[in-house]
């Protein structure tokens, strides 16, 4: 399984766009990239998942080189809601038994 | 949201005694996932099922073990508690989806063993 790096933690006011970058150096060819977010006393909320390039959706965008050994999730206009841990995770999509490994994840702290 | 639940929400046991933990789904989905989450190490991944009487290992099956009957149940048990595994457990689903899954988390389980 890939492994992942990200920062411990990141700083952001209200209004600001917000990206965390993921290292994943030894990305496999059939490992897709994933993001959780996770509330306290919450089970980790699904965010996004992309294979190369960009992915958007209604919550972030996920930006992914070529070379695919690194993204960036990035959270537009943040809010004090925003407030939580996110994980980046990799591991493959194809493979019946494939299962995902969280890393300790990047807590976000969006101020007033 | 995925109908997942577990039960029970929050338990105190001691030392030595029996523990079950259980997961429900409503949409059976044939895979199914127990991580455990502490203070300074992120969710770990304790078993994991991909469908009725197939599971498997993650990476700290030591001191727990699993059963699936139903598709709709997962259960973690833990034979003879020990202190080390008070935490949160979660429960997850996984939703294949057309490019790829997303996992679905349960709303966990608070134990502490005494």
């Amino acid at each position: 399984l890939a492994k992942t790096t990200q920062p411990i933690s990141m700083d952001s006011y209200e209004g600001q766009e917000v990206n965390i970058t993921c290292s994943h150096n030894n990305i496999a060819t059939n490992d897709y990239i994933t993001w959780y977010q996770q509330f306290p006393s919450q089970g980790p909320r699904f965010i996004i998942q992309g294979y190369k390039t960009k992915v958007t959706n209604e919550v972030a965008s996920l930006f992914i080189p070529a070379d695919r050994k690194s993204s960036t999730l990035s959270l537009p206009r943040v809010s004090l809601s925003d407030t939580a841990v996110y994980y980046c995770l990799v591991g493959e999509m194809n493979s019946g038994y494939s299962t995902l490994t969280f890393g300790k994840g990047t807590m976000l702290l969006v101020s007033p | 949201d995925a109908g997942i639940t577990q039960s029970p929400r929050h338990k105190v046991t001691e030392t030595g005694t029996p523990v079950t933990l259980r997961c429900h789904q409503t949409e059976n989905h044939r895979y199914m996932y127990w991580y455990r989450q502490d203070p300074g190490h992120g969710l770990r991944l304790i078993h994991y099922s991909y469908g009725v009487k197939d599971t498997d290992k993650g990476e700290v099956s030591d001191g727990y073990s699993v059963s699936r009957s139903k598709t709709e149940d997962f259960l973690l048990t833990l034979e003879s508690a020990t202190s080390s595994q008070t935490s949160v457990y979660f429960c997850a689903i996984r939703k294949d989806v057309e490019d790829g899954y997303e996992q679905y988390f349960g709303p966990g389980t608070r134990l502490t063993v005494t």
